[in-house]
């Protein structure tokens, strides 16, 4: 009965290489989010879906590209790591116009480039 | 722009006392809504609790309440009978009610409960 899981929980992986992170919720939300944890525990936003189309994209390199094939999934892809993109990756899912638009989040990708 | 400051980034409370945790925001909204979020160390994101800035009435969630002070443009959040449980990171947010509902997250206070 989860209701926002992310894949995989962790990843190590080597400088260069790319990656991909899985989001799914089951909630029925019709926006998704991608935010970034670092080292320091600072979140911020990445970017945002709201079905199926991009609403934020924040100044992120172009290196890390949303994929939204349906409005239950937003996956994350990164290209060409580099050891500055080691941190904790939430999803997020919303449904806009519900009280106080909550966000749920998902148990978070930690990802480790060497 | 949105700014939010948590201006504490540790603070430590003995086992079944209260504490508080200070939150400020920097906004020209008039219409918002603010969160506290813990982080235990398994890293979910848990809401703790809310609060929509046109209600002048403090939200409270049992033994977790908010000081909201919109003047002022600050949100603190008190625990109260502090358990173990409570050791987390807290993190205060602030979402505008229109457009893009994308939150903007303090840097954070980290709360060890002592017991």
């Amino acid at each position: 009965d989860t209701a926002v899981s992310q894949t995989p929980k962790y990843l190590v992986t080597q400088m260069g290489n790319d990656k991909s992170i899985k989001c799914e919720q089951n909630l029925g939300h019709d926006t998704m989010y991608w935010y970034k944890q670092d080292s320091k525990k600072f979140l911020k936003i990445m970017f945002s879906y709201n079905n199926k189309e991009l609403i934020i994209n924040e100044t992120v390199p172009n290196r890390f590209s949303p994929k939204s094939p349906d409005k239950a999934h937003l996956n994350l892809h990164i290209n060409s790591l580099e050891l500055g993109d080691s941190a904790v990756y939430f999803c997020a899912s919303s449904q806009p116009g519900t009280a106080y638009n909550e966000q749920f989040f998902g148990p978070g990708t930690r990802l480790t480039v060497l | 722009a949105q700014t939010v400051t948590q201006s504490q980034p540790e603070m430590s409370v003995q086992e079944a006392e209260t504490v508080t945790l200070s939150c400020t925001y920097d906004t020209s909204e008039n219409n918002y809504y603010l969160f506290w979020y813990k982080q235990p160390p398994s890293r979910q994101m848990i809401l703790v609790i809310r609060q929509e800035a046109y209600k002048q009435q403090n939200a409270t969630e049992n033994r977790f309440s908010v000081n909201f002070q919109k003047a002022a443009k600050s949100f603190s959040l008190k625990i109260s009978d502090s358990q173990l449980g409570d050791t987390a990171m807290y993190f205060c947010a602030f979402m505008k009610r229109s457009g893009t509902y994308k939150y903007i997250f303090g840097t954070g206070t980290r709360l060890k409960v002592l017991a």
